[in-house]
């Protein structure tokens, strides 16, 4: 099945660092890239969907400044978490899709658990 | 915002057992998928169901949509300690600006004791 891969696993920095998270479709040619984010015990909350070549779509009440994500290839998209803060803190899910044919599942990363000191 | 509904929440069975769990969701879809989710991991994806079908199997996992009740329930049978995990549905939207995207419902948390 296809692969995207997401780096690093964890993340653990002091507040104001920013911190730069990649994901990677590694078989197959990713034509989108989404950047969720979890809390504990809590469903996935979209933070912006982001297409090759182009500026990412943010969700209502996401920060683009503060989460700034790139998509400059059809199997890299990285989301940068800006001077983070403790309130930062979460588990960050990426996925990506090749719309190239309808109906196709996203697939996921194994996600990246930050915290911030 | 999380569309979907599911239920229950929690669900705890032995092994060997059926589960089912449900979900609704509240607008048109082009699709319904079913995700996996094993703890501090990523999601995985299990089954897609188009609006235009009714039920779908794979292995073990049966799903069934009834867009007129605007609801799924995926049951999986015969289960395994290995199938703890927390299941979530995702709806695409049909047409609109939220075209293509998942939006998920809230999950279910499934533990089956060996």
């Amino acid at each position: 099945g296809a692969v995207v891969s997401q780096h690093p696993s964890r993340v653990i920095c002091k507040s104001g660092t920013s911190v730069k998270i990649e994901c990677r479709s590694l078989d197959f040619q990713a034509t989108t890239m989404f950047w969720y984010r979890q809390f504990p015990k809590q469903s996935l909350m979209l933070m912006a969907t982001s297409n090759e070549g182009s500026k990412a779509t943010y969700e209502q009440g996401v920060e683009k400044d503060k989460f700034l994500i790139n998509h400059a290839s059809l199997t890299l998209s990285t989301l940068t978490v800006t001077s983070a803060h403790p309130e930062d803190s979460s588990f960050y899910i990426c996925s990506a899709v090749d719309w190239t044919y309808s109906n196709q599942p996203q697939h996921f990363g194994d996600g990246t658990r930050l915290s911030i000191l | 915002s999380q569309q979907g509904e599911e239920d229950p929440q929690a669900l705890s069975i032995q092994e060997g057992e059926n589960a089912t769990m449900n979900c609704s969701y509240k607008t048109s879809i082009n699709n319904l998928q079913w995700y996996r989710q094993n703890s501090g991991r990523g999601l995985v994806h299990l089954i897609l169901i188009r609006s235009n079908e009714r039920e779908k199997h794979s292995g073990r996992l049966r799903v069934t949509l009834d867009t007129s009740k605007k609801s799924s329930s995926l049951l999986i049978t015969a289960s395994r300690a290995a199938d703890t995990a927390s299941y979530f549905c995702a709806t695409v939207n049909a047409g609109g600006t939220s075209y293509g995207k998942l939006t998920f419902g809230q999950g279910t948390i499934l533990t089956v004791h060996p």
